[in-house]
């Protein structure tokens, strides 16, 4: 089975930083790779699917990237809006997830 | 609009059984696979389940295989999570999910608002 390990678990940052989150694959994985964003009480929004293809509705500040075994979300200008969790998801497989990653206000 | 609506969850003592419901709408449910992902208090997410959109191809998660079936009823666009032989560490908000297409194990995106189930004497 595939492990997904996302670094860092706790992020803090500041509004108008710059954030990257990184996700990594136990195997090789191509692009199957889905972000999450999750809000507290709420569920989980899809931001990025097939590693760096930018979900409809979604803003352009989310972009991911990478292939294979090593996987980013970046975040170009941390808004109030995206203090949340992130998960990543290896879809098309084992459909793991990441154990998340919490951006908090520094 | 696309719209998910779980139900069907509470509290059972270990051992025992609940039914999942999930009613779609605002989408041709007969068209998508559909998947079940909870996630237990404070902890992450789990993917648990999924099913193809003719119902015949299923996915487990290993934790839950042999005591969980996942089913579906395109004409009442509802999809169903039998929980058997429950034990603690199922206690979780368990959420359904519509799959990106019809081929199972696709992004998730569009999630319910998530149902509770308490495991415990």
């Amino acid at each position: 089975d595939v492990q997904m390990t996302q670094s860092p678990s706790t992020l803090s940052a500041s509004v108008g930083d710059r954030v990257t989150i990184t996700c990594r694959a136990s195997q090789s994985i191509s692009s199957w790779l889905a972000w999450y964003q999750q809000k507290p009480g709420k569920p989980p929004k899809v931001l990025i699917y097939k590693a760096s293809s930018l979900e409809s509705g979604v803003s352009s500040r989310f972009s991911g990237s990478g292939f294979g075994t090593e996987f980013t979300l970046t975040i170009s200008s941390l808004q109030p809006d995206d203090f949340a969790t992130y998960y990543c998801q290896h879809h098309n497989g084992d459909n793991a997830f990441g154990g998340g990653t919490k951006v908090e206000i520094k | 609009d696309v719209q998910l609506l779980e139900s069907g969850g509470g509290l059972v003592q270990p051992g025992g059984s609940l039914r999942l419901s999930c009613t779609a709408s605002g989408f041709t449910f007969s068209t998508y696979s559909m998947a079940w992902v909870r996630q237990a208090p404070g902890k992450g997410l789990e993917w648990v389940s999924a099913i193809g959109p003719g119902g015949v191809d299923t996915y487990y998660v290993d934790s839950v295989k042999g005591r969980f079936t996942i089913s579906r009823d395109n004409s009442k666009s509802t999809v169903y999570l039998q929980l058997d032989s429950l034990r603690a560490e199922d206690t979780a908000v368990y959420y359904c999910a519509k799959e990106y297409g019809a081929h199972p194990n696709n992004w998730l995106d569009t999630w319910g608002q998530g149902i509770l189930v308490t495991v415990s004497s």
